[in-house]
């Protein structure tokens, strides 16, 4: 089973690498997916977004990838810094929920070395 | 552009006291959602609001946990009495309407609270 706590799954990779931070997903239903980064000490902060309609999204040195048919969803961070060290966090949503009815998964933690 | 605000940063008490959250929306944003979460986890939504009615309060333990948003901008979350389990961060956050897929969350830093 999922363990609780402190363990959460940790990335460490050097400055100027690209960091791929994957997401499993169990509801059939989520049609919406939300990437979000949280730094020590403060709130989750929106990073990029992607429909069940679309396979790919790229924002600036972001990528999302969504596979539905194993329910499994990506972040690829290209040339990463070390400002891009946090905890980051995947989330869906299902048609016919509120847009605050979010369910994270577990977060990584993103470390990135100089 | 100021934030969610938030307040007290860090609380501690002990076991069946009484605590109370403020938070201050972004200004303009009718949605307004707190959330709890508990160290190693992400958060997990208590209530959402919608001006100042309620839309979501189905994973609220109502038995210990009441908001209330009077007035449609700020908003307080309380905990009477608290339990040890009750130990998280309570995040609040804004959005402009609540639409699902065509905004994003703002999130305040939250407020640390320790039962002891």
């Amino acid at each position: 089973g999922e363990s609780v706590g402190l363990h959460l799954p940790t990335l460490s990779v050097q400055e100027g690498d690209n960091s791929i931070i994957n997401c499993a997903y169990s509801n059939s239903a989520s049609d919406y997916f939300i990437w979000y980064k949280q730094e020590s000490g403060k709130g989750p902060q929106f990073i990029i977004d992607i429909r069940s309609n679309m396979d790919k999204r790229q924002g600036q040195r972001v990528t999302v990838l969504l596979n539905k048919t194993v329910k499994h969803l990506s972040l690829q961070i290209a040339a990463t810094q070390p400002g891009d060290s946090a905890v980051y966090f995947c989330a869906e949503n299902s048609e016919g929920s509120t847009l605050g009815r979010l369910y994270f998964g577990r977060g990584t933690q993103l470390t990135v070395w100089p | 552009e100021a934030g969610v605000a938030q307040s007290p940063r860090y609380k501690i008490i002990e076991k069946r006291q009484s605590v109370a959250f403020w938070c201050n929306p972004i200004s303009g944003h009718a949605t307004l959602y707190w959330y709890q979460q508990i160290l190693g986890q992400g958060p997990k939504l208590l209530i959402q609001f919608q001006n100042n009615g309620v839309v979501d309060d189905s994973q609220l333990p109502k038995d210990r946990f009441s908001a209330e948003r009077l007035k449609g901008v700020d908003s307080t979350l309380k905990i009477q009495p608290a339990k040890l389990e009750d130990s998280a961060v309570y995040l609040c956050a804004s959005s402009l309407r609540g639409d699902r897929g065509a905004e994003k969350l703002f999130f305040g830093s939250g407020t640390q609270l320790s039962v002891l």
